[in-house]
């Protein structure tokens, strides 16, 4: 069971929006950044946001992180086949004294 | 360009010994810290622990500590996952990242690890 959740599952049609949430506590994502990955079939992660909303050079503006509370939000707009991955968020867990990843989600574009 | 090439696949037996590897190149190595994240089959992103290349200093995420050694040497560049005994638990794939700020930046391409009892 991790300590953040995510939806397991998601999907949009190509050229729509979608949002992927990640809730957690006030012990992280409360009081910590969050950070989003993405996972393409049979690839290493790679960083999608970081500090909870900043892109890191070379991902697109379709890709915009959000917070608020003890939730965080990962939005994809204009979605495109290749988007399909899973996306796990991230952060710091003050209690746990740990990192934390929530248990991933799965993007399809049908 | 800045990346984290690892060792290759293992296939041990439970009980062997294992040390895998993780090269940083195009950065200074000593600037950022390690860390070492497991994905079981079929199964979500954990973190193992982290480690500052430059002073060794390490931590072990809890589901982790004692199970598991981390270490680094700045010299090569080169940071490392070894298990004492491994069980078949253990089968899993491993990435070195590398964290910057609040994320992780830079991620190797992965070390398969199949243990079989």
């Amino acid at each position: 069971q991790s300590v953040l959740t995510q939806p397991p599952s998601v999907s949009a049609a190509p050229g729509q929006k979608v949002t992927i949430s990640c809730s957690g506590s006030s012990s992280n994502i409360g009081k910590n950044y969050v950070s989003w990955y993405q996972q393409l079939p049979g690839t290493a992660p790679r960083l999608l946001i970081y500090d909870t909303n900043k892109r890191p050079s070379g991902i697109p503006d379709r890709f915009s992180g959000s917070k608020s509370g003890t939730s965080a939000t990962l939005g994809i707009t204009g979605l495109q086949s290749g988007d399909e991955a899973d996306f796990y968020c991230g952060t710091w867990d003050s209690s746990l004294s740990a990192w934390v990843f929530g248990g991933g989600t799965k993007l399809t574009v049908l | 360009e800045v990346q984290l090439v690892q060792s290759g696949a293992e296939v041990k037996k439970s009980g062997e010994s294992l040390k895998i590897s993780c090269k940083g190149s195009g950065y200074t190595f000593t600037t950022y810290w390690i860390a070492w994240v497991r994905q079981m089959p079929v199964k979500g992103l954990e973190l193992m622990g982290i480690i500052n290349p430059g002073d060794s200093d390490t931590r072990y995420s809890p589901s982790f500590q004692g199970q598991v050694t981390i270490s680094a040497d700045k010299s090569i560049s080169t940071a490392y996952l070894q298990w004492s005994s491994l069980k078949a638990s253990d089968t899993a794939m491993y990435y070195c990242v590398r964290r910057e700020s609040n994320g992780f930046d830079v991620w190797g391409q992965g070390t398969m690890v199949t243990v079989s009892s």
